[in-house]
């Protein structure tokens, strides 16, 4: 079966460069979360789009900003990227909000 | 403030014998938990799941309970197998959608 799909799986920036993260969600998924996993931490929860609305939002910082396109595709932009970022980040997709999540395979961003 | 508490970080068990992870959440307005299973350098692997109106779902080898009362749920793994070594988290799900995780517990499954 089709997984959620993140790219790329590695990437490596210097400080204040931008990011830019994608994740394709599993055929049929309409909503899309992203987490962001630091290093010895649980998955938390940054923001999340139903239907290309943004339909909740949690800790993220300022510098980042996302979007659901027309094809359920989702973007994460981050910018002036600080060494505190650097973290797995995960995508999930589900068929409505309060359906089971599945996760990609997280794209682990590196800050020098 | 953690709202969904794994307060094992890690267990231990012998191949073939029963695995029990434990769960603890303060909000009371979650209404949908779920068991993630990771691997280093993979995204978290769905399990099982369990809504509020239910205090017990069975998948195969696995099984949640759920103790509304008492803010408590357990994933119970029998038979343990080598392979069922990870790290297992539970997250929690309110209607916006959003999971909250815990903090995780690492298990070992010994040959």
């Amino acid at each position: 079966a089709a997984g959620v799909i993140q790219s790329p799986r590695h990437l490596i920036k210097e400080k204040r460069e931008t990011a830019t993260l994608k994740c394709y969600p599993i055929p049929r998924h309409d909503t899309v979360y992203w987490y962001q996993q630091g290093p010895g931490q649980d998955p938390q929860f940054l923001i999340s789009f139903y239907e290309k609305m943004q339909s909740d939002k949690g800790s993220i910082p300022d510098r980042f900003s996302a979007q659901q396109f027309s094809d359920y595709h989702s973007e994460l932009n981050m910018s002036s990227l600080e060494l505190g970022d650097s973290a797995l980040y995960f995508c999930a997709s589900s068929w409505g909000s309060q359906e089971t999540q599945y996760f990609g395979p997280g794209t682990r961003l590196l800050v020098l | 403030d953690q709202q969904v508490k794994q307060n094992s970080p890690s267990l231990s068990v012998q191949e073939g014998r029963i695995s029990i992870l434990n769960c603890d959440y303060t909000n009371s307005m979650f209404d949908y938990f779920l068991w993630y299973k990771k691997y280093p350098a993979e995204g978290p692997t769905f399990l099982i799941s369990i809504s509020s109106i239910k205090d017990k779902n069975e998948d195969g080898r696995f099984t949640v309970f759920l103790n509304k009362s008492a803010k408590h749920l357990s994933l119970h793994i029998v038979p343990s197998q080598p392979g069922d070594s990870a790290v297992y988290f539970c997250a929690a799900n309110r209607n916006t959608g959003k999971l909250i995780f815990g903090q995780g517990t690492t298990l070992q499954v010994k040959p």
